[in-house]
């Protein structure tokens, strides 16, 4: 029972470059998170998405940043034209509702580097 | 004030040592409350939710005072393994409230 999965682990771009996470929920999951944690800092809530639907994305930046959960597929955090800020470690976690009380299990993350 | 404030540490203590930490947080109208545990480059891993009965899971209990907005994890016979650093975690508001609120954690280094 594979828990949540997340590709790839480490991703370095150059500024100005697309980058693309991926995030497979658990099975049976259809409540998806990210999460950023920059360096020393706390982790970020970014965004929540259900199959198709975005549901809160109140923590993405305004800009560059996007977020889609398809019917089929891996969820996609997608970031435009990034800069040396963007460098940060990025988690997903899943759920099967939508509701907080449980914690949520993370993904390894990926550690996206902008050089 | 930040919305999960924690002591960065770091805290090194000896193997078979018992520490605290303490965590406060700002919103009122959060219900759910967990540590988590994050190793070194790794993702954060759920250690235990908070009750306001208080709980114990082995040589961990987690305290919750809501009137004074703080938390608490005690952890009892520290070992080796046990070093890392420690995440309190706060729903950002009610029992349906799934974005959750991290302080930046905690350093515990344990020693022989």
């Amino acid at each position: 029972n594979a828990g949540v999965m997340q590709n790839p682990r480490h991703l370095v771009r150059r500024r100005g470059q697309e980058a693309r996470l991926r995030c497979s929920p658990m099975k049976g999951h259809s409540h998806v998170y990210w999460y950023r944690q920059l360096p020393e800092e706390g982790l970020k809530f970014m965004v929540y998405l259900q199959k198709e639907n975005i549901i809160d994305e109140s923590g993405m930046p305004k800009e560059r940043f996007s977020a889609e959960f398809p019917k089929e597929g891996p969820s996609i955090l997608r970031i435009q034209q990034v800069v040396r800020g963007d460098s940060a470690a990025y988690f997903c976690a899943s759920s099967p509702s939508g509701q907080g009380s449980y914690g949520y299990t993370f993904g390894s993350g990926t550690r996206l580097t902008v050089v | 004030r930040k919305e999960v404030e924690q002591d960065p540490g770091p805290f090194n203590v000896p193997e078979g040592a018992t520490v605290a930490f303490n965590c406060t947080y700002s919103n009122s109208a959060s219900q759910s409350f967990f540590w988590y545990r994050q190793d070194c480059r790794k993702e954060p891993k759920l250690l235990m939710s908070v009750y306001s009965s208080g709980n114990e899971d082995g040589r961990f209990t987690a305290q919750l005072n809501r009137a004074s907005q703080y938390i608490s994890l005690l952890i009892r016979d520290s070992k080796l393994s046990d070093s890392a650093t420690y995440l309190c975690v706060v729903n950002k508001e009610g029992n349906s409230g799934y974005a959750l609120n991290f302080g930046k954690g905690t350093s515990l280094l344990v020693t022989p």
